[in-house]
């Protein structure tokens, strides 16, 4: 099982959207609709933002929004603010019981 | 509101055992079809699932830690415990407990609320 696969990092501009990618394969993300995404800011522990693809949590803006073509997951964040600067993870049900994170992106608001 | 407490030693020997646990508060490990986990994040990398535990004591682990990963329960303490044996330089991370949602079967669906973390440095 190898990492989910995620840009390293991506930036916007404040007012925009931003659309972040997960990749997995047909035997995670492509099969299974139990992908999340996490927001963690520096030496915070990380916060779930969406799962199940596209669910958003109670008290989660509905500025996030997630997505999902055939391997590949997407986080989209729109109306871009300065507080959304944070790393996003992306989390995969990898069958057997296992899951898969991605090595993680890097939201930087110019 | 569930809280997560993560504790044990900052610092292990190589070769040794590492022990860390989590403590829930708020909430019994024990009420609702949750199950409860450990991930791993080194310093400046990506997040690492370890495994995960029902208070039944069911347990599934990462296939790549799997043979040197004991995550146990106390549903007494409201706790749940990891032992990683065997420990190297590249175990050194931050380890988090969280819940994890359970939709059935073979549906794990979120982590949350997740444990502030603890910072475990292998090191001689």
């Amino acid at each position: 099982q190898s990492a989910l696969t995620q840009l390293a990092s991506v930036s916007g501009s404040p007012g925009q959207s931003t659309t972040i990618a997960c990749t997995g394969t047909s035997s995670d993300v492509g099969i299974y609709n139990l992908v999340s995404w996490y927001q963690q800011y520096p030496g915070k522990a990380p916060k779930l933002m969406i799962y199940e693809v596209s669910k958003r949590p109670s008290g989660v803006s509905n500025r996030f929004s997630g997505s999902k073509s055939g391997n590949t997951a997407s986080l989209t964040i729109s109306g871009l603010q300065a507080e959304d600067e944070a790393n996003y993870y992306c989390c995969s049900y990898a069958g057997s019981s296992t899951l898969l994170f991605g090595g993680g992106t890097k939201l930087t608001v110019l | 509101q569930v809280q997560l407490q993560e504790s044990g030693p900052g610092l292990v020997k190589p070769s040794q055992t590492l022990s860390l646990t989590c403590t829930v508060s708020g909430g019994s490990i024990s009420s609702g079809s949750y199950y409860w986990g450990w991930i791993r994040q080194p310093a400046g990398k990506g997040l690492e699932w370890i495994g995960r535990i029902y208070p039944s004591g069911s347990t599934n682990y990462n296939p790549s830690l799997k043979s040197r990963v004991t995550i146990s329960v106390d549903t007494s303490k409201n706790q749940l415990s990891l032992k990683l044996t065997s420990v190297t330089a590249a175990d050194t991370a931050m380890y988090y407990c969280a819940r994890e949602g359970f939709c059935g079967g073979d549906c794990f669906n979120w982590f949350d609320p997740w444990g502030q973390g603890t910072l475990v440095t292998v090191s001689s």
